[in-house]
């Protein structure tokens, strides 16, 4: 167990809807990476958040947003979806700037479905 | 453009064989990170290596850095069907404590 929670563990929606996921870093961890994992694209980074603040944004659609919380939790939007958003969706968390270990732990996914 | 490539994409090989995968970064750091990844499953951390010259074994895996060559090795010892995986490598950059830049993954297929 990483310490990194995800949730929910599966969605199944339909192409058009909005859904919100859910993650919650480690105990004591500021940083938190939001990626997308599909068959064809690989591992694709989304966005960074640390302490509250977006840091660095990667190939992430305009439809979809996220936000960290002042308790450190983090929310991944995803609306209008299209059959192509089907993924699964990884969270990680990382203690961040001012230390040397930036190693980051996974949470165990959300697995979306858009049908 | 920060890039970090891994090669080979793809290694099938039989048990009790070595190989290596090779992990090259573009920037410049001496922070990398190995993960493994089983199909389906989330990506659990194998190695962290913050120095030049920095080596790490855990059973059958070795990993290595060479901050200079910028390039990282992964090696795999008498292979076993249990390590079948794939394994990524990821990279923070030396002007950033916020950033892990991936490597595309191996999918390694050991054959009993």
């Amino acid at each position: 167990d990483s310490g990194v929670t995800q949730t929910p563990k599966h969605l199944i929606t339909a192409t058009g809807q909005r859904v919100t996921l859910r993650c919650s870093p480690r105990s004591g961890d500021l940083s938190v990476y939001w990626y997308q994992q599909s068959l064809d694209q690989g591992l694709q980074f989304l966005i960074q958040y640390y302490n509250g603040e977006e840091r660095a944004k990667g190939n992430i659609l305009e439809r979809f947003s996220a936000q960290q919380f002042p308790d450190l939790h983090s929310e991944l939007n995803l609306s209008s979806l299209e059959l192509g958003d089907s993924a699964l969706y990884f969270c990680a968390s990382s203690v961040g700037a001012g230390v040397v270990n930036t190693e980051a732990f996974f949470g165990q996914g959300t697995r979306l479905t858009v049908v | 453009e920060l890039k970090v490539e891994q090669n080979p994409l793809f290694l099938s090989m039989q048990e009790g064989k070595n190989y290596t995968i090779y992990c090259n970064y573009s920037t410049t750091s001496d922070r990398l990170y190995w993960y493994r990844q089983d199909p389906g499953k989330s990506l659990e951390s194998l190695f962290v290596l913050l120095s030049n010259g920095a080596v790490k074994q855990e059973g059958r895996l070795m990993a290595s850095l060479d901050t200079k060559a910028r390039l990282s090795t992964l090696h795999i010892t008498a292979a076993v069907h249990d390590l079948s995986a794939t394994y990524f490598c990821a990279v923070t950059p030396m002007d950033s404590n916020y950033q892990l830049i991936w490597g595309a993954g191996t999918k390694l297929i050991i054959k009993p």
